[in-house]
């Protein structure tokens, strides 16, 4: 009853480095996103995908990378870490989207339980 | 532009008490509307949601929403909190048209407390 799962759940990183943000779900779902949740922000979406080997850009792209080379996993790259980039990650999945689709479970967006980082 | 307000950043009821969040779109197509719950340190979990049909959702944990399309508002409520509701609330809406497939729209969040 895995879910989403992300790791870390807690990482502090200096100016400069990079790190990734592994996120893996077992539910077999083609749709994954990335969040970023920012005190009294709600969450804004970093970046999505449709499928293995398609992403796209969200709202707010900048100063990340992802790839989907798997159904599964999903990981979130930061090439150089900056202390706007402080925030909570949460990796999601669905089965579908909204766009045409016939209202349904499948269309649900399921979290993950967030990955806290701090840039120092 | 999408938008989801949701006007109450902190919100104090009595345990017992009946709620009402508030939630208020801005969204030219049919909305799909959700309402999430964070615990301290914990991931988003969904509550409910509306696509269609009755405009009276029942959700999870004793929740239910209205959906008034004439008022674009998707209000949570509950009749009795438990202390175990202490949380922040989230109002999203789906975008369903190309190019964002399945991205949330998520309001600031309402932060619950529940007085013994």
């Amino acid at each position: 009853n895995a879910g989403v799962t992300q790791t870390p759940k807690f990482r502090i990183l200096k100016i400069g480095q990079s790190m990734t943000l592994q996120c893996t779900q077992d539910m077999n779902h083609n749709y994954m996103y990335w969040y970023r949740q920012d005190p009294g922000m709600g969450l804004k979406l970093i970046y999505y995908s449709v499928g293995a080997g398609i992403t796209d850009k969200g709202e707010v792209p900048n100063g990340y990378n992802v790839s989907r080379s798997t159904t599964e996993d999903f990981p979130l790259r930061l090439e150089l870490a900056a202390p706007s980039q402080t925030s909570v990650y949460f990796c999601a999945s669905s089965k579908a989207s909204f766009q045409g689709a016939i209202p349904s479970s499948g269309n649900t967006i399921y979290f993950g339980e967030g990955s806290w980082l701090t840039v120092v | 532009a999408q938008s989801v307000t949701q006007p109450d950043i902190h919100i104090t009821v009595s345990e017992g008490a009946s709620l009402e969040l508030r939630c208020n779109y801005s969204y030219g197509a049919t909305p799909y509307l959700f309402w999430y719950v964070q615990s301290p340190g914990q991931g988003l979990q969904l509550l409910l949601k509306y696509f269609s049909g009755d405009t009276l959702v029942q959700g999870i944990k004793g929740f239910e929403a209205e959906f008034k399309r004439s008022q674009s508002s998707f209000n949570l409520r509950k009749p009795s909190v438990h202390w175990s509701d202490a949380a922040e609330y989230f109002c999203a809406v789906g975008l369903n048209y190309g190019g964002s497939q399945g991205n949330l729209i998520f309001g600031k969040g309402t932060k619950l407390s529940v007085k013994p």
